[in-house]
């Protein structure tokens, strides 16, 4: 079955760098573009950024362009998000989710907890 | 940038009864909108793609319409398992940018 899995999460000081990782297993990984979508504490869902099947098209949301970078390693089954210059306000639960041509995300892993924090 | 806003923030409905709730767009969207179901503690769950496909696995109580700005979300029959947090998403077709309403949290009157 489809399983997406992160790892990388911690506590981590402002202004520091730190690398997510979604380990993706059940399914032809690079078929799929990948998103990475965070979620604030008790807030809503915030889209991150995007990254096409092949690795040639990224897009981020305002909120981390130019301080996160998405990548993915097809060889590895495995998506990365690095983040640096990080913020107290980019304290979230971080997900992976596999995109579907159709619209939407119809996998998600089940996320991991970026803590910044001096 | 668009903008999602869901409406209303919290909806209480009882067991059994009917629920509705919307999303706009700041501009026209066509029918590219999700809706999502998420749980404390879960990740989201896809419900509807397309304004009004439902995903795979999804019950017929869960129906989605619109497009454009204008879209609903209808529960039928609520089951205990429906009390939870929607969000409605919209996407480009290429690239593939997201935004997501605010949500709206259902929950039992």
């Amino acid at each position: 079955q489809v399983q997406l899995v992160e790892s990388g999460g911690g506590v981590i000081q402002p202004g520091r760098s730190l690398r997510l990782s979604c380990t993706a297993s059940g399914f032809t990984f690079s078929s799929f573009g990948m998103h990475w979508v965070r979620q604030a504490p008790g807030k809503g869902l915030e889209w991150v950024a995007v990254i096409w099947y092949d690795g040639t098209n990224k897009l981020y949301a305002d909120s981390v362009k130019g301080r996160f970078t998405i990548s993915r390693d097809n060889s590895k089954n495995t998506l990365y998000l690095q983040m640096s210059s990080l913020r107290a306000e980019d304290t979230a639960v971080y997900y992976c989710a596999r995109h579907v041509a159709a619209g939407g995300s119809d996998y998600w892993g089940q996320g991991t907890l970026v803590t910044v924090s001096s | 940038e668009i903008v999602m806003t869901q409406s209303p923030a919290t909806l209480s409905v009882s067991p059994g009864e009917r629920a509705t709730l919307s999303c706009r767009a700041s501009q026209s969207v066509s029918s590219n909108l999700a809706w999502y179901q998420q749980k404390p503690g879960q990740a989201p769950r896809l419900l509807i793609y397309g304004a009004s496909t439902r995903a795979t696995g999804i019950p017929a109580r869960f129906s989605g319409s619109g497009s454009g700005t204008e879209f609903t979300l209808t529960i039928t029959s609520l089951q205990s398992e429906d009390f939870a947090v929607y969000y409605c998403q919209q996407y480009d077709n290429w690239p593939p940018r997201c935004t997501f309403g605010q949500g709206t949290k259902l929950e039992i009157k």
